[in-house]
């Protein structure tokens, strides 16, 4: 079964600055790992998905890495803004290969500081 | 495309009624997903349809949910005799089917149960 764990579960960084989400999963039999934001009271938005082939994936100011080896993936934000404040959930496909159920970790809650 | 739309946004009951969720996929995704996301958690898969076949459903669906995709389309889920611990935001995503095809979210059904 794959669990994904994403620390720390809340990040303040004030506006302007780069900043790290970090996200871990278990089963490293994964073919994708997608990112998304949730704004208070609202739905998921999609981020940016990458693929087990990629290293990285770029939209705008983000980035995503993932390193299956190690069962983790980053999202690098640059030139934080304050409309950046959101939760931050990264997701992997649940079980094995080929199915696409996805499992999610908690979010980490982020708060840029005007 | 006008993305995922789920209806209606907040439905408030009381204990031992039964509720039913719509959601309208992007037209031309032939995958549709629920999940269930409580405070402070990140969403918990409960069951996906490839166009109108329902495919496979969590163990947090019991006998009281149903969901269904009649014509490969819309799809309902239902909760029957609602209890305390159906309070919870109901996600609904499709997709195209496909090993890297991006899963895209409504906005959710928030319940609430008196």
């Amino acid at each position: 079964k794959q669990e994904v764990t994403q620390i720390p579960a809340a990040l303040s960084v004030p506006e302007g600055e780069n900043l790290v989400l970090n996200c871990s999963f278990t089963d490293s039999a994964i073919y994708n790992l997608q990112w998304f934001r949730q704004d208070p009271g609202k739905g998921l938005t999609s981020l940016l998905l990458i693929q087990s082939s990629q290293r990285e994936q770029t939209s705008g100011r983000l980035n995503a890495s993932l390193d299956k080896s190690s069962g983790r993936s980053t999202l690098y934000i640059a030139a934080s803004q304050p409309g950046d404040s959101a939760t931050y959930l990264c997701a992997a496909p649940w079980e094995d290969f080929g199915n696409e159920k996805l499992t999610f970790g908690t979010g980490t809650r982020l708060t840029i500081i005007p | 495309d006008t993305g995922v739309s789920q209806d209606p946004r907040h439905k408030i009951t009381k204990r031992g009624q039964n509720v039913t969720f719509r959601c309208d996929p992007i037209s031309e995704h032939n995958r549709l997903y629920w999940y269930r996301q409580t405070l402070g958690q990140g969403p918990e898969f409960l069951t996906y349809f490839q166009n109108e076949a329902q495919l496979e459903k969590s163990r947090l669906l019991s006998d009281r949910f149903s969901a269904e995709r009649p014509k490969g389309s819309f799809s309902t889920l239902e909760i029957q005799r609602t209890e305390q611990g159906d309070s919870a935001m109901y996600l609904c995503a499709s997709s195209l089917k496909g090993w890297n095809q991006p899963q895209h979210f409504g906005d959710g059904t928030r319940l609430s149960i008196l």
